[in-house]
């Protein structure tokens, strides 16, 4: 089976600028993460969705950032506008209900600079 | 609030050697615990996934346990190999599940020595 894809691997733009990332869960897993993991850090959940309702978004800066999921599939994760505290990697996952494990997609490595 | 706290935060072994990495939890009420490893500039790998019925697991040379009472995890890895280099990430799923949230620890960053 594929994996949970994601897109671009890296970004590097100038503060203030806007950056949008993209996520494909595995097929047939209804629940959808996007974490967010600062160097030397372990991952801190951004944004749950399942299927395309967002179930918990209390971490998530709603000043700058925003996150859909279109027809419970694909989801994208968008910062508007960028600062330097929010390079770092952010990380999708998908999990399945059958037994909670997490799937991680590779990340995009985001540089503010 | 759960935390998840993983000691040491760095270990270097020569090849060959059997090593352990330890996680522990504060609160014991957990759905499940998933250790990973992450490669440098790279996402994270499922390694084993115990539920919080289970005690252990085991996949080739990784074996995981789980003593939900003492709120602590171990990753035993077998016969290293320069591989094996990486950070070793421990994660707890709290509660029933519902949540969907996973706790992590900081992860052990361990290098094997040819």
């Amino acid at each position: 089976e594929a994996g949970v894809v994601q897109s671009p691997r890296y970004k590097i733009i100038e503060k203030k600028q806007p950056v949008a990332f993209w996520c494909n869960p595995i097929s047939g897993h209804n629940t959808l993460y996007w974490y967010r993991q600062n160097l030397g850090q372990g991952p801190e959940l951004l944004i749950r969705y399942e299927n395309e309702e967002a179930v918990d978004d209390s971490q998530l800066p709603k000043d700058r950032f925003s996150a859909e999921r279109l027809k419970g599939v694909d989801s994208t994760l968008k910062i508007q506008p960028a600062e330097l505290g929010d390079s770092a990697v952010y990380l999708c996952a998908s999990s399945s209900t059958a037994n909670y494990g997490y799937t991680f997609g590779s990340g995009t490595r985001l540089t503010v600079v | 609030k759960q935390e998840v706290t993983q000691i040491p935060a760095a270990l270097s072994v020569p090849e060959g050697e059997n090593l352990v990495l330890n996680c522990s939890f504060t609160d014991s009420a957990i759905y499940n615990l998933q250790w990973f490893r992450q490669d440098p500039g790279k996402g994270l790998t499922s390694l084993l996934l115990i539920q919080s019925s289970q005690r252990e697991q085991t996949s080739g040379r990784l074996n995981a346990s789980l003593d939900k009472s003492s709120g602590r995890s171990t990753l035993y890895i077998a016969a290293s190999q320069p591989g094996d280099s990486a950070t070793y990430l421990c994660a707890v799923r709290p509660g029933s599940g519902n949540t969907g949230k996973l706790i992590f620890g900081q992860g052990t960053t361990l290098q094997v020595k040819p």
